[in-house]
């Protein structure tokens, strides 16, 4: 079956820290790859995503590359800010076999960062 | 394009009694789905449509949990008798139909279920 493992948290860093939050992943087939965030109280938004092996996905200072022989995307951004705090989502797409792509996720990882 | 909106945001309601969640997704996406979300885990798939169609359900939708959507358009998510372990946050997302890996799933907000 399809899941995602990232690292547990709570992470807390301080403002300008370097963020890394590990993800990997077992699939069928050749899965795309994303990260969400949830900020409090709000649903899921998009963060990145890449869709074969060796992109780059980014946005807002944000990155994570498609390991195909480590089956890995993690997160990574240079300088987190205070706006950063939320949790954060791995998570891929794979057929489930009834026409669609289904979203497999993984537990989420809380980031608190502080002034 | 206003994102794909849910209604209500917030329920609370004692177990035993039915409640029902509205969602309607971004106007050009073909594909619906709904996730169930507990504290502190990540979104589980409940069920997907195409269309009016609904093609795949979790097994995690028992026989009290009921989906539509009558016109291909907005969703109802219904669970009936309800029990305090259904408690948990309702995410309704869309998605163009193409078969397609990387198609990006779009979430609304949430509908949030207290059973007290």
């Amino acid at each position: 079956g399809n899941s995602v493992t990232q690292m547990e948290g709570p992470v807390t860093l301080s403002e300008e820290a370097f963020l890394t939050i590990n993800c990997t992943y077992t699939a069928t087939g050749y899965p795309s790859l994303f990260w969400y965030v949830q900020y409090p109280g709000e649903g899921l938004q998009l963060l990145l995503k890449a869709t074969k092996a060796d992109d780059k996905g980014s946005n807002k200072g944000f990155e994570a590359t498609y390991r195909k022989e480590t089956t890995s995307f993690h997160l990574e951004k240079g300088s987190v800010q205070v706006s950063d705090s939320a949790v954060y989502f791995c998570a891929l797409t794979a057929y489930s076999g009834a026409g669609s792509y289904q979203l497999t996720f993984g537990k989420g990882t809380k980031l608190s960062v502080i002034p | 394009d206003t994102g794909v909106s849910q209604d209500p945001r917030h329920k609370i309601t004692k177990r035993g009694q039915n409640v029902t969640f509205r969602c309607d997704p971004i106007s050009e996406h073909n594909r619906l789905y709904w996730y169930r979300q507990t504290l502190g885990q990540g979104p589980e798939f409940l069920t997907y449509f195409q269309n009016e169609a609904q093609l795949e359900k979790s097994r995690l939708l028992s026989d009290r949990f009921s989906a539509e959507r009558p016109k291909g358009s907005f969703s109802t998510l219904e669970i009936q008798r309800t029990e305090q372990g259904d408690s948990a946050m309702y995410l309704c997302a869309s998605s163009e139909s193409s078969p397609f890996s990387g198609n990006t799933i779009y979430f609304g907000e949430g509908s949030w279920l207290t059973v007290v």
